[in-house]
């Protein structure tokens, strides 16, 4: 699973709440990704960081904010939850070979 | 994870058999690729990977081809098994790039 944990794994919140997800790893990897998996949409990739305080945007970015402090950790923030977002979210890493490794991801709900 | 949708082609094949599973991408400047696997209620699973000089790869039970000519992609999977059902995913990166593009998956069930 190399080292990725995700928190919390299901959460259901109401539109216009702030939610946040956690991406934690423990082998150091520079690379982190957040995406998310929609029926019909496959995974698509919102928002990715090279290193601490370095971020950029994926493909569906828009009403997301992401952080990265510390190398281990990479925090996806919804500022104000919409319907649109439910969905499972995957967290991944990259390893020096350009493999990425993912976690168990987070199934969000939001009614 | 979840199902990840409903218009998701769909493999059958019986236990025992060998499965193919295909992928066509879209850009001929990528130059690696992965196979994933996802089970339902988990995340994807790397199985194999391929770069662009080569054109075939082989694991345990698993098989990658590449044909750069086409640009298609396929996964073999030797004698299939009950566990191997789930989705599978190719993805590519171009040169170059930091990102992986998905394709849409194939959903894998396995006929007893």
């Amino acid at each position: 699973d190399a080292g990725i944990t995700q928190s919390p794994r299901h959460k259901v919140t109401e539109t216009g709440t702030p939610v946040t997800l956690r991406c934690h790893q423990t082998e150091n990897h520079r690379y982190m990704y957040w995406y998310r998996q929609d029926p019909g949409h496959g995974l698509r990739l919102i928002h990715y960081s090279y290193g601490v305080k370095d971020t950029d945007k994926g493909e569906v970015s828009d009403g997301y904010s992401v952080s990265r402090s510390k190398t281990e950790d990479f925090l996806l923030t919804l500022e104000s939850a919409t319907s649109s977002q439910t969905s499972v979210y995957f967290c991944a890493i990259r390893q020096s070979t350009d493999t990425q490794y993912f976690g168990p991801g987070t199934r969000l709900t939001v009614l | 994870g979840e199902s990840v949708g409903l218009h998701l082609p769909t493999l059958s094949v019986q236990e025992g058999d060998n499965s193919i599973i295909n992928c066509a991408y879209s850009n001929s400047a990528s130059d690696y690729f992965i196979w994933y696997k996802q089970e339902s209620g988990k995340g994807p699973q790397f199985i194999i990977d391929i770069r662009s000089n080569m054109d075939k790869r082989q694991g345990q039970r698993v098989t990658v081809l590449l044909n750069k000519t086409v640009k298609h992609l396929s996964l073999q999977i030797a004698a299939t098994q009950p566990g191997d059902s789930a989705v599978y995913f190719c993805a590519e990166i171009l040169q170059g790039a930091q990102k992986l593009v998905f394709g849409q998956g194939t959903r894998l069930t396995i006929n007893p």
